[in-house]
């Protein structure tokens, strides 16, 4: 089964300064990677993707992901963190459902993100 | 705007009681999706539609859970009996059948509290 662990449950970075947030992935196939964004009171945002083309993906808002297989991680990166970043994270990888017919994601348990002035 | 409606936002309810929820996909996206996301956890896959079949159902959908897309398009999930472990935020998603499967539009949710 396909899995992705976040570590860390919650981050804090001052505004302007660089944000990462990591995670880790399992899986016996090349996986398919995202990143998702969840403000209050609201659904999942897609913040970027990785599908086995460039290991350096660029999403909205300026964050990027790299997909570094050899340490089987797909870490977030914003090089200067604005207030409105605050927020929820999520990683996710996506797996075939036993139908075959379409995917489902599968979620890690996320990490809030807060920006102090 | 165009993009996945659900309805209720919000819904507060008594222990024992049913409740259901809508969902409205993005027009002319023929496969939707159900997670329930429970606090300070992220989203789990709870079931899939393409048009009315519901094709694929996760453990976690108790015989207490119902889902339903009569016509292909709107689609509904009912919880019977609810009890204080429902409680959580219910996503609905959507996507088209041309497109990769993992390119799901997302709802804003419907939060359950149960007392």
């Amino acid at each position: 089964a396909q899995s992705v662990t976040q570590l860390g449950s919650h981050v804090s970075v001052s505004e302007g300064a660089l944000v990462l947030l990591r995670c880790n992935y399992s899986s016996s196939v090349p996986p398919y990677l995202f990143w998702y964004v969840q403000y209050p009171n609201q659904g999942l945002q897609l913040l970027l993707k990785y599908t086995s083309a460039a290991t350096l993906v660029k999403g909205i808002n300026d964050f990027e992901a790299e997909f570094k297989k050899s340490e089987t991680s797909f870490h977030l990166t914003k090089p200067s963190a604005h207030m409105s970043d605050a927020a929820e994270y999520f990683c996710a990888v996506s797996s075939t459902l036993s139908s075959g017919s379409a995917r489902q994601l599968t979620f890690g348990s996320g990490t809030q993100l807060t920006v102090l002035p | 705007d165009t993009g996945v409606s659900q309805d209720p936002r919000h819904k507060i309810t008594k222990r024992g009681q049913n409740v259901t929820f809508r969902c409205d996909p993005i027009s002319e996206h023929n496969r939707l999706y159900w997670y329930r996301q429970t606090l300070g956890q992220g989203p789990e896959f709870l079931t899939y539609f393409q048009n009315e079949a519901q094709l694929e159902k996760s453990r976690l959908l108790s015989d207490r859970f119902s889902a339903e897309r009569p016509k292909g398009s709107f689609s509904t999930l009912e919880i019977q009996r609810t009890e204080q472990g429902d409680s959580a935020m219910y996503l609905c998603a959507s996507s088209l059948e041309t497109r990769p499967s993992y390119e799901q539009y997302f709802g804003p949710g419907t939060r359950l509290t149960v007392t």
